[in-house]
């Protein structure tokens, strides 16, 4: 499995876009970079996720580099709700039709008033 | 509506005990998990279930153990508790095709073993 990493931790002013990398040197060809977030104790949730190509939906846009090896995950207008710890996580095919993800520590990000 | 419920939320028990902790997903998915999130905040795998097939994570101690009645139903069983069991558990569910890295996650229970 690919391994992670994110910064602890990030600062972000509300309204303002919330940048947060992730670094996925060893990541293999056929897996996909997705994206969690966990607010306070809840379970996490699913913001986003991608394989090569830029995506974007109601939440969140995924830049992934060309060569893979890392990826920013943007809150375009950050609000209070989004202080969470977001979760960079590979996904591979664990077999018997499952995918288990690979949780790391994440990136606790503060969005401050 | 709630998609994936887990029961009880808080479980309080003391060592050598054996628990169950209840998982229901109404999303109709054919996949469901278990998850472990200890002290330190770590979120690891514990389990895969799909189709009556299991994949076990390998570091996950033989107390363990999960059981589905049903393909909306994964219920996990420990039995012999010890301290270290203390922790949150998140049950989680997803749908082999389309985006099956989309898990669903539960609320958590969180077990503290005395």
């Amino acid at each position: 499995d690919a391994k992670t990493t994110q910064p602890p931790s990030m600062d972000c002013a509300e309204g303002r876009a919330a940048n947060l990398p992730c670094n996925h040197s060893t990541i293999s060809g056929n897996e996909y970079v997705y994206w969690y977030r966990q607010i306070h104790s809840q379970g996490p949730q699913y913001i986003i996720h991608g394989l090569k190509n830029n995506e974007t939906n109601e939440m969140a846009s995924l830049i992934i580099t060309e060569d893979r090896k890392s990826s920013t995950l943007i809150l375009p207008h950050a609000t209070l709700r989004d202080t969470a710890v977001y979760y960079c996580t590979p996904r591979a095919y664990s077999g018997a039709g499952s995918y288990q993800l690979t949780f790391g520590k994440g990136t606790k990000l503060s969005v401050i008033p | 509506d709630t998609a994936v419920s887990q029961t009880p939320k808080y479980l309080v028990t003391q060592m050598g005990n054996d628990k169950s902790i209840k998982c229901e997903q109404n999303l109709g998915h054919d996949t469901m998990y278990w998850y472990k999130q200890d002290s330190k905040k770590f979120l690891k795998i514990m389990f895969s279930y799909n189709n009556k097939e299991l994949i076990i994570n390998e570091t996950v101690p033989n107390r363990f153990s999960p059981k589905s009645p049903d393909k909306a139903h994964l219920n996990l069983h420990i039995n012999s508790l010890e301290l270290g069991d203390s922790a949150v558990y998140f049950c989680a569910s997803s749908q082999m095709s389309g985006a099956p890295g989309e898990q669903f996650f539960g609320p958590g229970t969180r077990l503290t073993v005395l």
